[in-house]
C-alpha cells in the first residue's frame, strides 16, 4: 500500500486561509470516511486535528475544518496563526488487511 | 487524563534486537486496539504493527514482518514491540498510538531506535 500523497509544503501569512491536500484511491480515502489529520510540531508527537473526514476533537480550533471528494481529501486552516507552522500528516483506513492504515508524506506548513 | 509513555529505545548494531515498551494509564487499556507508528529522521509517519485490545489478532508492515514481534500486557496495561534483525532503514523514533473508533487519538512522545555500527 503507497502512501498517500501529500504536497510537500504550503504557506501563508498570518490571517489567510490555506488548504492541503491528501490524494489517495478507492482502496482508501476513496473507500472510507476514516480520514484523519494530524499536526505535529518539530520534536513533538503528532497531535490529531481532524478525525472522520471532518470532525474536531474537542479543544481543537474550529480554524480547522475537514473535508473530502472522490479519492482525495483535504485540510483547510483560516486565519492562520504563528503557532500553526508544523508538519500535517493525512492518514486514511484502507481495504488492506495486511496495511489497515496509511499515512501521507507530510507537508510543511509555513507561515510567513 | 490519557498517558502512554514509550521507553526501551537506543543504540543497536545491525542484526541486533530490542524491545520497546509503552506504558498507558488513564484509560481502559484492554478496551482498545493499539498500535506503533514510526518515523525516520526526516521523513513521514509510517504504520508498523497493530494489535486487537485482547491480543488474539495483530498485524505487521511488510517492512518488519518476521523480524518485529508486537504483544501486550492487560493486566501492566503495556504494548510492547519486540524487535530483532534490526537494520539500518530501522532507524526512527517509535511512537504507540491508541485507536479508537478509526482515529489515532492519543500518542505516546516516542522513543529513538538508531541502528548503527
Amino acid at each position: 500500500q503507497s502512501a498517500l500523497s501529500q504536497s510537500a509544503s504550503v504557506s501563508g501569512s498570518p490571517g489567510q486561509s490555506i488548504t492541503i491536500s491528501c490524494t489517495g484511491t478507492s482502496s482508501d480515502v476513496g473507500g472510507f470516511n476514516y480520514v484523519s489529520w494530524y499536526q505535529q510540531h518539530p520534536g513533538k508527537a503528532p497531535k490529531l486535528m481532524i478525525w472522520d473526514v471532518t470532525k474536531r476533537p474537542s479543544g481543537v480550533s474550529n480554524r480547522f475544518s475537514g473535508s473530502k471528494s472522490g479519492n482525495m481529501a483535504s485540510l483547510t486552516i483560516s486565519g492562520l496563526q504563528a503557532e500553526d507552522e508544523a508538519d500535517y500528516y493525512c492518514s486514511s483506513y484502507t481495504t488492506s488487511s495486511s496495511t489497515p492504515w496509511v499515512f501521507g508524506g507530510g507537508t510543511k506548513l509555513t507561515v510567513l | 487524563e490519557v498517558q502512554l509513555v514509550e521507553s526501551g529505545g537506543g543504540l543497536v548494531q545491525p542484526g541486533g534486537s530490542l524491545r520497546l515498551s509503552c506504558a498507558a494509564s488513564g484509560f481502559t487499556f484492554s478496551s482498545d486496539w493499539m498500535y506503533w507508528v514510526r518515523q525516520a529522521p526526516g521523513k513521514g509517519l509510517v504504520w508498523v504493527s497493530r494489535i486487537k485490545s485482547d491480543g488474539t489478532i495483530t498485524n505487521y508492515a511488510d517492512s518488519v514482518k518476521g523480524r518485529f514481534t508486537i504483544s501486550r500486557d492487560n493486566a501492566k496495561n503495556t504494548l510492547y514491540l519486540q524487535m530483532n534483525s534490526l537494520r539500518a532503514e530501522d532507524t526512527a523514533v517509535y511512537y504507540c498510538a491508541r485507536n479508537r473508533d478509526f482515529k489515532f487519538d492519543y500518542w505516546g512522545q516516542g522513543t529513538l531506535v538508531t541502528v548503527s555500527s
